[in-house]
């Protein structure tokens, strides 16, 4: 079946720094990624949607130069947290929507996440 | 716009019981719901999809129904055993975008 997988599962950086988070369709191609973030004992909330070869949209709220997020190719997706402090610290999950024609064209597969902490 | 809200926040129960967790939603125009299973500092785990054209779903001791007229999911857990504690979210998804609930922290008990 239809697999995401994001990388890292867990990281660790140090304030002031950069981290990526990648986020990969492993059996398919996907139009559009959507990267959700969970703050301490809360729902997860959509940060931002991505569109192969296109910008990423932003939620209200979110900081488009702070999460960087590039969709280069129809199986990559990355989140770059930039310049991070402690209250970055979060767990993080991307989703993807198969580009399909059939009826599963419509699906979208969650990754397991990545838990950063910032230090 | 659609809020999602998961009762209770907490449970904590004996090992062989039976338990339904709940989850309401605002805006009855969904595609799917789904529910997940999330342990402390790890990922996120998919644990059943209804469409919304379905009105459940059943995996193992795990069952999920779907009432999306009166806006209302509940996820039933047979013969729980302390395995099962972990957080259980519920999300519903719209066009493409999922909105999540806060979640259901569910403790078995030995």
């Amino acid at each position: 079946g239809a697999v995401v997988s994001q990388h890292p599962s867990w990281v660790i950086c140090k304030s002031g720094t950069s981290v990526k988070i990648e986020c990969r369709s492993l059996d398919f191609q996907a139009t559009t990624m959507f990267w959700y973030r969970q703050f301490p004992k809360q729902s997860l909330m959509l940060m931002a949607t991505s569109n192969e070869g296109s910008k990423a949209t932003y939620e209200q709220g979110v900081e488009k130069d702070k999460f960087l997020i590039n969709h280069a190719s129809l199986t990559l997706s990355t989140l770059t947290v930039t310049s991070a402090h402690p209250e970055d610290s979060s767990f993080y999950i991307c989703s993807a929507r198969a580009l399909r024609r059939d009826s599963s064209g419509n699906t979208i597969y969650f990754g397991e996440g990545s838990w950063l902490t910032v230090v | 716009k659609q809020e999602v809200t998961q009762i209770p926040a907490a449970l904590s129960v004996p090992e062989g019981e039976n338990l339904v967790l709940n989850c309401s939603f605002t805006d009855s125009a969904i595609y799917n719901l789904q529910w997940f299973r999330q342990d402390p500092g790890k990922g996120l785990t998919s644990l059943l999809l209804i469409q919304s054209s379905q009105r459940e779903q059943t995996s193992g001791r795990l069952n999920a129904s779907l009432d999306k007229s009166s806006g209302r999911s509940t996820l039933y857990i047979a013969a729980s055993q302390p395995g099962d504690s972990a957080t259980y979210l519920c999300a519903v998804r719209g066009t493409y975008k999922y909105i999540f609930g806060t979640g259901t922290r569910l403790k078995v008990l030995a």
